[in-house]
């Protein structure tokens, strides 16, 4: 079954903090990778879009890492800010126009 | 617009009631997807228009939802006697293209939250 699963399920840092949350796929054919950003009532906000042969990318402060084999990805987040709170969902194509999506991780970032 | 916006943002309904989301995607783009996202869930894919036609509507839950997409720009989902079951965020995403190649990004509505009491 194609599945996309994500951990934690939630997180609570401190301002200042580094995180990295974890993706774990079961799609297949694999094609690529997304990491979306999702605030509270607002649509989901792509970070990075990841490629079978990419194994890192950065957007700023965010870091995404792919393993092709083992089928995982993570996202690192440096520094974090009070604007990081939001859910962090890990998106993986199926066929050529469906897009699974992970239940997501909520991150809450404290002062 | 600069993004994709959707209408209500927010609706309530009665059990049984018929219902109309609207979306409007960014212009030009061909491709435009409705997804539902129940709380604490991912979105779940519904349907999917390459331009007026409906390309993939396998995630349609029942017969109860219909899309149309009648000029290839805004998009209307529509659902027959509401079920409580219903309750969700009903978003829209909108492509230049279409498929999910890593050259086709979707960008995404703020939603519209439908509650059925």
């Amino acid at each position: 079954k194609n599945q996309v699963e994500q951990s934690p399920q939630s997180l609570i840092i401190l301002e200042g903090k580094n995180c990295t949350l974890q993706c774990n796929y079961t799609v297949s054919p694999f094609s690529n990778l997304r990491w979306y950003k999702q605030d509270t009532g607002r649509g989901p906000v792509s970070l990075t879009i990841m490629t079978f042969s990419e194994n890192t990318k950065s957007n700023g402060r965010y870091t995404a890492t792919l393993d092709a084999d083992t089928k995982q990805s993570s996202l690192h987040i440096t520094a974090s800010q009070l604007s990081d709170s939001a859910s962090y969902i890990c998106v993986v194509p199926y066929n050529t126009d469906k897009l699974i999506f992970g239940t997501g991780t909520r991150l809450q970032v404290f002062p | 617009g600069a993004g994709v916006s959707q209408t209500p943002s927010n609706k309530v309904t009665e059990k049984g009631k018929y219902v109309e989301l609207r979306c409007d995607p960014i212009s030009g783009h061909t491709a435009l997807y409705w997804y539902r996202q129940s709380l604490g869930q991912g979105p779940e894919f519904l349907i999917y228009f390459q331009g007026t036609g409906a390309a993939d509507d396998s995630g349609l839950p029942n017969d109860r939802f219909f899309a149309v997409r009648p000029e290839g720009s805004v998009s209307t989902l529509k659902i027959q006697r509401t079920e409580r079951g219903d309750s969700a965020v009903y978003l829209c995403a909108s492509s230049p293209n279409s498929g999910t190649s890593s050259y086709n990004e979707q960008f995404f509505g703020p939603g519209t939250r439908l509650t059925v009491l």
